[in-house]
């Protein structure tokens, strides 16, 4: 079945630090990949997306993702996170047969430590 | 430049209430409309889409409709709400299916 997991509910993590935020999908073929934020009582915002091509995509607020096929992953990271990055990050993914229906992952709430 | 509205931004209602939750779309033309709840811990649950007027697809049986009367606008309704429908609900468009989603910001449903 075509399904989208973020296994860490919650992270922490100091401001200064490094964050790998992980999503993994159950598909055969090469899905369209997303990752949002969303602050707390707001919608969501688009970070970054991938369709095909390269596998390491950057996004805005210095995030970026890589694609590995071969693990059916697409991992968010941040080199050094801010105080502001503190919010609840969601992968989507978008299976390219069918209607294209999104499917979103269950969120990773970041807290991050003065 | 393209923006997305909902109201009201906060709602509580009681028991057996109905219920109509107003989503606009400005500065595009013939959007997907989608409709999603979120539940805590629970990430996003797609309720119904829409591709065109009049045009609406459910994605789970339960207590809500939908409806698009106009080209930018996607209503939520309910005749009689239940406890289980309080959550956070959020509008969005996008210009195709599969691709990126735009937001609004979300209107905060309380049952009591």
């Amino acid at each position: 079945a075509q399904s989208v997991t973020q296994p860490d509910i919650h992270i922490t993590v100091s401001e200064g630090a490094s964050l790998e935020l992980r999503c993994n999908y159950s598909y055969g073929a090469t899905p369209y990949l997303f990752w949002y934020v969303q602050s707390p009582g707001q919608g969501l915002q688009l970070l970054l997306k991938y369709f095909s091509g390269d596998t390491l995509v950057q996004g805005i607020k210095g995030f970026e993702a890589e694609f590995k096929r071969s693990q059916s992953s697409f991992n968010l990271r941040k080199p050094s996170v801010h105080w502001s990055d503190a919010a609840e990050y969601f992968c989507a993914v978008v299976f390219t047969s069918g209607t294209y229906k999104y499917i979103f992952g269950t969120g990773t709430r970041l807290k991050v430590l003065a | 430049s393209q923006t997305i509205h909902q109201w009201p931004a906060t709602l509580v209602q009681p028991v057996g209430s109905p219920l109509s939750l107003e989503c606009t779309v400005e500065g595009t033309s013939n959007p997907n409309l989608y409709w999603y709840r979120q539940a805590a811990g629970r990430g996003l649950q797609l309720l119904f889409y829409s591709v065109g007027i009049g045009q609406i697809s459910s994605e789970v049986p339960q207590n809500l409709s939908a409806s698009r009367p106009q080209d930018r606008q996607f209503i939520l309704s309910s005749k009689k709400l239940l406890l289980s429908d309080s959550g956070f609900y959020l509008c969005a468009w996008s210009v195709q299916s599969g691709d990126e989603q735009f937001f609004g910001p979300g209107t905060r449903l309380t049952v009591l």
